[in-house]
């Protein structure tokens, strides 16, 4: 069964518009993390955000933000004003308490100058 | 500083053949993955390992073995490649069950 979901498989924005990212995860572990990871065009794979299953709390960085909801068991990522370097795959992972981590779809996000 | 480097970064074989991605990491870190990454699928865990000796099956293990002889190494083998194998391969390794895992370069395999 799939543990993380991204439901979107590709979004298009123009410049200087929010793009929210959904994340929804499944898990019956009480302790868990869960990630996000950019890979732009170049390929490689860059760490972005870790949290943990005891911290709801949102966090802000810079125009990134990520709104984690236990209540839905969703981790979702907004990048706020886009802009054209914003244009990558982003991924939803989720590690429930080993150390395997477990991967959404991906979602890949075209910013339109 | 620290890192983990794949090689090689682009390989074309042809069906039947077995096949080794090396991955080599200087973090010293214990765990060490491998994923493919496929259109649609994001990325699916071949196999693991968590120490010196110690490899596991991951969830597209069939076709795929690895070796840990050491703890900076962790080589991938295809036994007899297939065209289904055609893929982008990560190695992966993280040190604690709650940080981040750090990612090679990735290897581009394709098999003819």
């Amino acid at each position: 069964a799939q543990k993380v979901t991204q439901a979107q498989t590709e979004i298009s924005v123009v410049e200087k518009e929010d793009v929210t990212l959904d994340c929804v995860y499944e898990t019956r572990d009480t302790t868990y993390y869960l990630f996000w990871y950019k890979q732009p065009p170049s390929g490689e794979l860059v760490f972005l955000i870790r949290r943990n299953s005891f911290d709801e709390q949102n966090e802000i960085s810079g125009r990134y933000s990520w709104n984690f909801q236990k209540s839905t068991s969703s981790f979702n990522f907004t990048i706020t004003a886009s802009q054209v370097v914003d244009s990558a795959v982003y991924f939803c992972a989720l590690s429930e308490g080993d150390y395997k981590l477990s991967f959404g779809a991906g979602t890949t996000v075209t910013v339109r100058a | 500083d620290a890192e983990i480097t794949q090689s090689p970064r682009h390989k074309i074989t042809e069906t039947g053949r077995q096949v080794t991605l090396a991955c080599h990491q200087t973090w010293n870190h214990n765990n060490m993955f491998w994923y493919r990454q496929d259109l649609g699928h994001g990325l699916r865990l071949i196999h693991y390992s968590y120490g010196v000796q110690d490899t596991n099956k991951g969830e597209v293990s069939d076709g795929y073995s690895v070796s840990r002889s050491n703890t900076e190494d962790l080589p991938l083998t295809l036994e007899s490649a297939a065209s289904s194998q055609t893929s982008v391969y990560f190695c992966a390794s993280k040190d604690r069950v709650n940080t981040e895992a750090f990612f090679g370069q990735g290897t581009r395999l394709t098999v003819v």
